[in-house]
């Protein structure tokens, strides 16, 4: 079983859909959980941080549900510029070692 | 405001060549890492560097050498490359170990070995 799982999609919404994507992790140790984004041949780069208690940066809408191992990220109101593949990324406690999903794609349509 | 910068963007190589990937930040980052990504697997982790001096390994350590002399710096040396080391490569950084650290990553390189 992979360490961290993602549906790969891709999932294909309309302008102003929202949508959710969830990551399911193996190791209950795991401490710190992030979203990257991804574009196209291009970096990743950092989405949010996933916080315990939840956190939210605009359309965007992260959770942590430690008794079923898994995060989620939920985005509000689509925008085109949303379709990308986003990264789930999990570490586990005292290590120096982040592990990445296989992203989930995206793909918002006018 | 260059970041984390890696060169080169493209390389073609054939089997049994070397050759070394750079990547340097300038954010005085102690943490710096080599990622590859290939198709269905996601970023899996090759090396990484806790400080000037400090290397150890990733999950996919084998065929590839790094060495940190400086803080800025950490190359990834293919000593005799495979058509299995074709992949995209990213060099990223951090203030500190990767847990609750942002990563930034360089723009990435795409490798293909024949």
């Amino acid at each position: 079983r992979k360490e961290v799982e993602q549906d790969p999609g891709p999932f294909n919404v309309p302008e102003g859909a929202t949508v959710a994507f969830n990551c399911t992790y193996s190791n209950s140790a795991s401490q710190s959980f992030f979203w990257y984004r991804q574009d196209c041949r291009k970096e990743p780069k950092l989405l949010m941080s996933v916080y315990s208690s939840g956190n939210e940066d605009g359309r965007f809408t992260a959770q942590l549900n430690r008794a079923s191992q898994y995060i989620s990220l939920l985005i509000r109101d689509s925008k085109l510029s949303d379709s990308a593949t986003y990264l789930c990324v999990v570490s586990s406690y005292n290590t120096d070692k982040l592990i990445f999903g296989t992203g989930t794609r995206l793909q918002v349509f006018p | 405001n260059a970041g984390v910068t890696q060169t080169p963007k493209f390389q073609v190589l054939k089997t049994g060549q070397s050759m070394t990937l750079q990547c340097a930040q300038d954010m005085n980052h102690e943490y710096m890492s080599w990622y590859r990504q290939d198709p269905g697997m996601g970023l899996r982790l090759i090396h990484y560097s806790v400080g000037a001096g400090i290397t150890d390994q990733g999950e996919v350590p084998n065929g590839y050498n790094v060495s940190r002399s400086t803080t800025e710096d950490f190359p990834l040396r293919l000593l005799s490359a495979a058509p299995s080391q074709t992949s995209v490569y990213f060099c990223a950084s951090s203030y500190g170990p990767g847990n609750n650290e942002k990563l930034f990553f360089g723009s990435g390189t795409q490798l293909s070995v024949l």
